[in-house]
């Protein structure tokens, strides 16, 4: 099947842990994104890498870090954690970048809890 | 950056037509998407619109007025598996990001 799939879909961990998520898409898509949704539901960009290259970098902490090893792969490390990152993480794909028509294809999501 | 406003919560009767309204201000606009997420999974594209007017997809469609900021989602026939949260999306200009309003909870009733 084509699609983005990220992994773990669930994530229960403890604070002061360092995990990783990762995620892959197989859309032939150029640009590969992370989004935070909170439990209001809103959903916040992270990260944007275009061809392995980091493009949108938004007011998040260092503790996480992206990681693009291919434009088909872009993963999301994150250390030190703590009790205000429990939220749903989505990858996202799109063809293009730069392209307005390009709609954001996004994974199913992977629900972090920490205690 | 966009400001965008959408109503937190609809409900509606099965049958009927909902119409979901969007405010946006933005510095520079490059289009505007509709996404509907059921509750648990993950946001899916709905529609896209970039010039003024209407665009119609079976029984959604979407329309935009650039020079008031404003788009409106319509879902008409509406069906129980309609229930769900609809995001609006502005793409900016200068560097390309989508941004999303808090979503709009539609609730089906039979």
């Amino acid at each position: 099947d084509t699609a983005v799939s990220q992994t773990p879909k669930y994530l229960v961990t403890q604070m002061g842990n360092d995990k990783s998520i990762k995620c892959e898409q197989n859309l032939g898509h150029d640009t590969m994104y992370w989004y935070k949704q909170d439990s209001k539901k809103f959903l916040k960009i992270m990260f944007s890498y275009n061809n392995k290259e980091l493009i949108i970098n938004e007011t998040v902490p260092n503790r996480f870090s992206p990681k693009s090893p291919d434009k088909a792969h872009l993963n999301l490390h994150i250390n030190s954690l703590e009790l205000g990152d429990s939220a749903v993480y989505f990858c996202a794909s799109s063809q293009d970048f730069g392209q307005g028509d390009s709609p954001l294809h996004f994974g199913n999501g992977t629900r972090l809890t920490v205690t | 950056g966009q400001n965008i406003d959408q109503p937190t919560e609809m409900t509606a009767t099965e049958g009927a037509i909902v119409q979901i309204n969007c405010t946006y201000q933005t510095s520079g606009f490059n289009g505007l998407f509709w996404y509907q997420q059921h509750a648990g999974e993950a946001p899916t594209f709905l529609s896209y619109n970039v010039l003024d007017g209407l665009e119609e997809k079976g029984r959604f469609s979407s329309f935009l007025s650039r020079s008031k900021g404003y788009s409106y989602l319509l879902l008409k026939e509406l069906q129980m598996k309609d229930s769900a949260s609809y995001l609006c999306a502005v793409r900016d200009q200068g560097d390309y990001k989508l941004s999303f309003g808090a979503g709009t909870t539609v609730t089906v009733r039979a």
